[in-house]
């Protein structure tokens, strides 16, 4: 069976940094792209970043809202994505989801879609 | 930007059909994906490519695209069906895709 598990979230003081962990089974990983998304308290899903596997470059894409303050790693060989969140701010609390990414090409373009997603794990910060 | 616009909410009764509508001027050059997501759960995919149904989801979810407008239809909606729909498009390869703002579906 499919799963991914988000692990690593808390409360936590604006500015400060946070790692999250989502650890994957039931695929292997390293087969595909992986990607983060968040949800405000009573808003809609926004992407924040993704991942792609090693024979598409192994190379992070994020969202402009977190550019320069966010990471994405990951470590195939432990099936686990990587969300390295710095300089915190009270806008970047919410739930965060690990998702696979199933990938297409149109016009020699990748494109990424998401097909499974983990239960996500809270991220509060505190100004 | 590019943006995608769904009716913030829909209600129907048991065994009508829903359509929950997305707009976007973008959409007739690109796939539509359509997630729902029931309270406190994470999202799960129910149509991918416009009109594709994954395993498992059931028959009554059908999907559409047709020129700036994208229509997921649920026939014969069912209590269990009550959720946030989010539709979802790509971008290009360094954005990887935008939501729209979310539909809550009633059914009562």
């Amino acid at each position: 069976e499919v799963q991914l598990v988000e692990s690593g979230g808390g409360f936590i003081q604006a500015g400060r940094s946070l790692r999250l962990s989502c650890t994957t089974f039931g695929f292997t990983s390293g087969d595909f792209a992986l990607s983060w998304f968040r949800q405000a308290p009573g808003k809609g899903l926004e992407w924040v970043g993704f991942i792609r596997n090693k024979p598409y470059g192994g190379t992070p894409e994020y969202a402009a809202s977190v550019k320069g303050r966010f990471s994405i790693s990951r470590d195939d060989s432990k099936s686990v994505a990587y969300l390295v969140m710095n300089s915190l701010k009270s806008e970047d609390t919410g739930v965060y989801y690990c998702a696979r990414d199933r990938v297409f090409m149109v016009r020699g373009v990748d494109y990424y879609y998401m097909d499974a997603w983990g239960k996500g794990t809270t991220v509060t910060v505190s100004s | 930007s590019y943006e995608l616009t769904q009716p913030p909410s829909v209600s129907v009764s048991p065994g009508q059909t829903a359509r929950i509508t997305c707009s976007g001027d973008a959409l007739p050059k690109k796939y539509t994906y359509w997630y729902q997501q029931k309270s406190g759960q994470a999202p799960v995919l129910v149509i991918y490519e416009d009109n594709k149904r994954p395993s498992g989801i059931p028959e009554r979810f059908t999907g559409s695209n047709s020129g700036t407008m994208a229509t997921l239809t649920i026939s014969g909606a069912q209590v269990e069906d009550e959720a946030d729909y989010y539709c979802y498009s790509t971008v290009n390869e360094t954005t990887q895709g935008v939501f729209g703002g979310g539909t809550k579906l009633t059914v009562l």
